[in-house]
Formats: C-alpha cells, structure tokens, sequence
C-alpha cells in the first residue's frame, strides 16, 4: 500500500502569502524525498528534494522541511504567485529506483 | 530540444483495440519508468528499465507490454484495451548512481478507452 500521504487536498493561499503544503510518510526506510509540481495538463516536474540526513533544504522562493521523528515532510512556498497553481505530490524512495508518490495537493491562488 | 517526450499526446480508441504509447529521451539516462495517473491524479508506477532491462514490475495486467530497444526509447503496448485503462500515462527517466533518482516526466498521454 501507499506509505506517502498528504493532510491536505485542496490549499487556497492568497496571492502574496506563503504555502505550506504538507505530507506524511510511513516507512521510515525512505532515505530520500522528493517534491514535484503538476501543472495542468502537463507531467511532474522536481522542485526540490532532501536527504534524510538534512533537517531543512532550500531553493529559489521553496523550502523543504523534514521532520524524521513523526515522519513529516513539508514544502513552503514564499510569496505565492499564480503560476505556483498546481498539484503538489510529495514522493519518497528507499535506496532503490523506485519512488512512491503521495496523493498530491492541488494549491489554488487567490487573487 | 524537449527532454522526455512522448506520442501520441492524446489517444481515442475503442475496448478491445490494441494500442501503443511511445517514449524517447535525450538526457542520456539509463533508467526509463512508465506511470499511470488515474482521474483523482494519483500516480503508480507501472514498469523500470534500466538499459534496457526490465527492474520494476508492478501488479500490471499482462495486456501492458514494454518495450525498450534502446536505453534513450521506452514503449508501452497494451492489448484488448478494457474501459478501466483509459487514464494518463506519464513515461520518465533518471540517472542511476546519482544522488537520488530524481525523475524527470514526459508530458504524459491522455488515453480514453470508449
């Protein structure tokens, strides 16, 4: 079964504000996490990904926070555009060519 | 210069038919994915190749067959298409040895089955 999942389905986020977009997994196996953005109509694309051994990871305007102890992984957006509309999948992997991905997070921008 | 790219990009087609989805990448990758996304966008992974050889095989009706002729080309054929398989399907590839098999997708098939 899926050991990824998402708290959230749907996240409405005024234009301007920040997102948190979160996600739980389940096999504490899992030693790499990845995040993805769907936008309409196309495939997945990487945003950002961290290593268990990393606590915290950031890119331009994202930043990756994991929580090993009660296996939380989130994804913080700052200053959200609309072109950050979209689902957001988190996805975990074990070592091996295989990841798994959660039910994803579609973000609405408000305007 | 796309870097995974997939065709055809939409496909109509009646049960029972037999149908191909082709994939091509040109990242230089050695590890090739199919995946499906179901109306409720979930996505599960179907098959790996890695040059060439089959490393992931999940619980996938027989009548799904990939192919891989190549470590740059992975097709997916299905045969007597059933209503149930009409979904997206992403095609994705990866480096292998890397520090994470980041997986780079394709811009996905859209497959109705009528």
């Amino acid at each position: 079964g899926e050991s990824v999942g998402l708290h959230l389905p749907t996240l409405s986020v005024q234009e301007g504000d920040n997102s948190i977009i979160n996600c739980a997994y389940s096999n504490s196996a899992s030693d790499y996490f990845i995040w993805y953005k769907q936008e309409s109509g196309k495939g997945p694309q990487f945003i950002i990904d961290i290593r268990s051994n990393m606590d915290k990871r950031q890119g331009q305007r994202v930043t990756v926070l994991l929580n090993k102890t009660v296996k939380h992984l989130s994804l913080q957006i700052a200053a959200t555009q609309p072109g950050d509309s979209a689902v957001y999948f988190c996805a975990e992997n074990k070592g091996d060519d295989k990841i798994i991905f959660g039910k994803g997070t579609r973000l609405h921008i408000l305007p | 210069d796309t870097a995974v790219s997939q065709t055809p990009k939409y496909l109509v087609t009646q049960m029972g038919n037999d149908k191909s989805i082709k994939c091509e990448q040109n990242l230089g990758h050695d590890t090739m994915y199919w995946y499906k996304q179901d109306s409720k966008k979930f996505l599960k992974i179907m098959f790996s190749y890695n040059n060439k050889e089959l490393i992931i095989n999940e619980t996938v009706p027989n009548r799904f067959s990939p192919k891989s002729p190549d470590k740059a080309h992975l097709n997916l054929h299905i045969n007597s298409l059933e209503l149930g398989d009409s979904a997206v399907y992403f095609c994705a590839s990866s480096q292998s040895g890397l520090a994470g098999p980041t997986q780079y997708f394709g811009p996905g098939t859209r497959l109705l089955v009528l």
